[in-house]
């Protein structure tokens, strides 16, 4: 079972950011949040990772709390091909240790 | 450089049948992963290769199910007989993680999509 809870679904204007926020309260110290999306029927694609420090690249942002139970993932100027559902993943990150998917948060960016 | 690449794209086959879905991960990429996903269910974990050898295979959901990895490059898996349930889109995806590496970057193929009539 997925360690993390998101929310069913969100919904975000063209152009402004998109939070997404996903609750690990059960997280253990050497495990890492990661965050992966699909869209449509393509295959998920990775976003971005963090152990407890704030991570930024190219695509997006990742806002860990001090105490690692929750997480945001930020899409700075979200754009209609950002519209997916987005998975937060707890995970140790070594081999070995396969990806658990919940059923994630469909993201829908409006016009 | 090519990434995760899967073949077929769509399988249309009759239950009873089998059917072989084929993954190339991305070149030099030891751990390959294959997940699924069933109609309205979420994508989940199948098995995991380590170079040829399986690492865990604690979410194959039967023994009609067969995946191998010969020479370490790509990998198979075979579904026979095929069932109606068995119906879904099929990921294959690869990772360079290795025993200290923090990565943990997995790279999906797009998908083959079995359809089981």
């Amino acid at each position: 079972d997925a360690k993390t809870t998101q929310p069913t679904s969100m919904d975000c204007a063209e152009g402004r950011a998109a939070n997404l926020p996903c609750n690990h309260s059960t997280i253990s110290g050497n495990e890492y949040v990661y965050w992966y999306r699909q869209i449509h029927s393509q295959g998920p694609q990775y976003i971005i990772h963090g152990l407890k420090n704030n991570e930024t690249n190219e695509m997006a942002s990742l806002i860990i709390t001090e105490d690692r139970k929750s997480s945001t993932l930020i899409l700075p100027h979200a754009t209609l091909r950002d519209t997916a559902v987005y998975y937060c993943i707890v995970r140790v990150a070594n081999y070995g240790q396969n990806f658990v998917f919940g059923p994630g948060t469909r993201l829908s960016v409006l016009p | 450089e090519a990434g995760v690449t899967q073949f077929p794209s769509h399988s249309v086959i009759e239950k009873g049948q089998t059917v072989t879905l084929r993954c190339d991960p991305i070149s030099g990429h030891d751990n390959l992963y294959w997940y699924r996903r069933v109609m309205g269910k979420e994508i989940k974990f199948l098995l995991h290769f380590v170079k040829e050898s399986k690492q865990d295979e604690s979410g194959m959901p039967n023994n009609r199910f067969l995946a191998e990895r010969t020479g370490g490059t790509y990998s198979t898996l075979k579904v026979q007989p095929a069932e109606l349930e068995d119906s879904g889109v099929y990921f294959c995806a690869s990772s360079q993680d290795g025993q200290y590496s923090n990565t943990g970057e997995l790279f999906f193929g797009e998908g083959s999509r079995l359809t089981v009539l």
